[in-house]
């Protein structure tokens, strides 16, 4: 049963516009999330992550944001960026004991 | 920032051999690394959860025989594809937590390709 899912396989922007990253989650134990890029045949890297007691985080060009009540998280890319086209997979811990991960987005910005 | 190195990058071999990977935290402890799975268009499949010494334990579907896990230190873990088959091609990844830490550190992966 997947309980991170990011039902949107791919998605294409831009460049300068904004990109829109969507995942929901099914359990309310989840404390933590994470957001990470992904490179075709490398291994994923850190993006952004914010806690269960938080709405909203930003870093730069990235910001997340939590709702709770609905079990959603977003993640925003302003301006887009060519080198931002990669997959994305939003994942979420419990304690940080478990991490548990979303199929994945793949982001195209187009030049 | 915490490093995590994992090796080989890609390894091709024959139909019933073995073949180790290493995966590698370079600057801090890790007292749990993962093991992941990546097949083409899927998410990362956790195949293990790797504790220094204990046994991994393993998602339900991951064959423990097949997959041997050994993290034998804080700073080290293997992922040991016994008997490979072609089936057994994929992108294999690891990740470690730094103690205390919430977020994971992934190694850049192992792409094998069982001949």
């Amino acid at each position: 049963d997947q309980q991170v899912k990011q039902n949107s396989p791919s998605l294409s922007v831009q460049e300068g516009r904004i990109s829109i990253l969507n995942c929901d989650y099914t359990n309310s134990m989840f404390d933590y999330f994470l957001w990470y890029k992904k490179y075709p045949a490398e291994g994923p890297t850190f993006l952004i992550s914010i806690s269960s007691i938080k709405d909203k985080n930003e870093d730069g060009r990235f910001t997340v944001f939590l709702n709770k009540s609905a079990k959603h998280l977003s993640l925003h890319i302003v301006p887009s960026q060519p080198g931002d086209s990669a997959v994305y997979f939003c994942a979420a811990s419990n304690t940080g004991n478990q991490f548990y991960f979303g199929t994945g987005t793949s982001l195209t910005v187009i030049p | 920032g915490a490093v995590v190195s994992q090796h080989p990058s890609r390894v091709i071999c024959k139909s019933g051999t073995s073949v180790k990977i290493e995966c590698r935290s370079l600057d801090f402890q890790a007292t749990t690394m993962f093991w992941y799975r990546q097949f083409p268009k899927k998410s990362l499949m956790l195949m293990a959860t790797s504790n220094e010494g204990s046994k991994a334990t393993y998602e339900q579907g991951v064959e423990k025989d097949k997959f041997l896990i050994n993290h034998a230190s804080l700073t080290l873990s293997t992922l040991t594809v016994t008997s490979a088959h072609p089936e057994d091609s994929s992108f294999y990844i690891c990740s470690a937590i730094r103690g205390g830490g919430e977020k994971l550190f992934f190694g850049s992966g192992t792409q094998l390709s069982v001949l």
